[in-house]
């Protein structure tokens, strides 16, 4: 079966210290997104990669990183300069359409989210 | 820039009731647009998608026209039933770049 996987599913973190988040697909999608959802409130771009070893910052890149070392997987590292980082983490990826070579991707692909707590 | 805006949850419905969320959207040129749909304690699952003007999505009875003139996509049921709670955000991706922009989210409880 082809999809994303998220792990763990629930991590808790102590102040001060990093945890990563694993996301991997084998769907063979170029591009891959990290965003964060608080409760009640929408979807905010952390990071986004396009392909291997290039990356983007999106919205709230701040206290966070991520690596992009081969196309399934793309890990988000929390810092402990995140200072708000309880929240549910998900990770999505998306194909490149590329039917009229203006860069269009279709739709984007889900993991089932890492909720992240910080004790 | 771009951006979603999408009617303000909660909303509770009875079961068989008529389902219209509302999304509106700014955006330069023609962007594709989408719906999302999130159980609890979940991700989002894709739950229709319009790529350009007067295209009609629809998937598990759900449907929403993308209406260039209006700029909106608004999302409908007919008949809505309990297993349709959830959240559901509306979302669009312009053809050049590769950012996707979300509403906040709709909340629906169907009571039985």
């Amino acid at each position: 079966d082809g999809g994303i996987t998220q792990s763990p599913k629930y991590l808790f973190r102590k102040e001060g210290q990093n945890v990563t988040l694993s996301c991997e697909q084998n769907l063979n999608h170029d591009a891959m997104y990290w965003y964060r959802q608080d409760p009640g409130q929408g979807l905010r771009l952390i990071y986004y990669s396009q392909i291997v070893n290039d990356f983007q910052k999106g919205d709230i890149a701040e206290g966070y990183s991520v690596s992009r070392e081969k196309k399934e997987s793309f890990p988000l590292t929390v810092t402990s300069a995140q200072k708000n980082p309880t929240a549910f983490y998900l990770c999505a990826s998306s194909a490149h359409a590329g039917t009229s070579g203006t860069g269009a991707y279709n739709e984007q692909f889900f993991g089932p989210g890492t909720r992240l707590t910080v004790l | 820039g771009d951006s979603v805006t999408q009617m303000e949850g909660p909303v509770t419905l009875s079961e068989e009731a008529f389902l219209t969320i509302n999304c509106t959207y700014t955006a330069t040129g023609y962007p594709s647009l989408f719906w999302y749909v999130q159980y609890p304690g979940e991700g989002l699952q894709l739950l229709l998608k319009a790529t350009k003007a007067d295209d009609k999505g629809s998937n598990k009875g759900f449907e929403a026209t993308y209406r260039k003139e209006t700029t909106s996509f608004h999302l409908e049921k007919g008949s809505v039933q309990v297993s349709d709670s959830a959240v559901y955000f509306c979302a669009l991706k312009r053809n050049t770049g590769n950012q996707f922009y979300f509403g906040t989210g709709t909340s629906l409880t169907v009571i039985p």
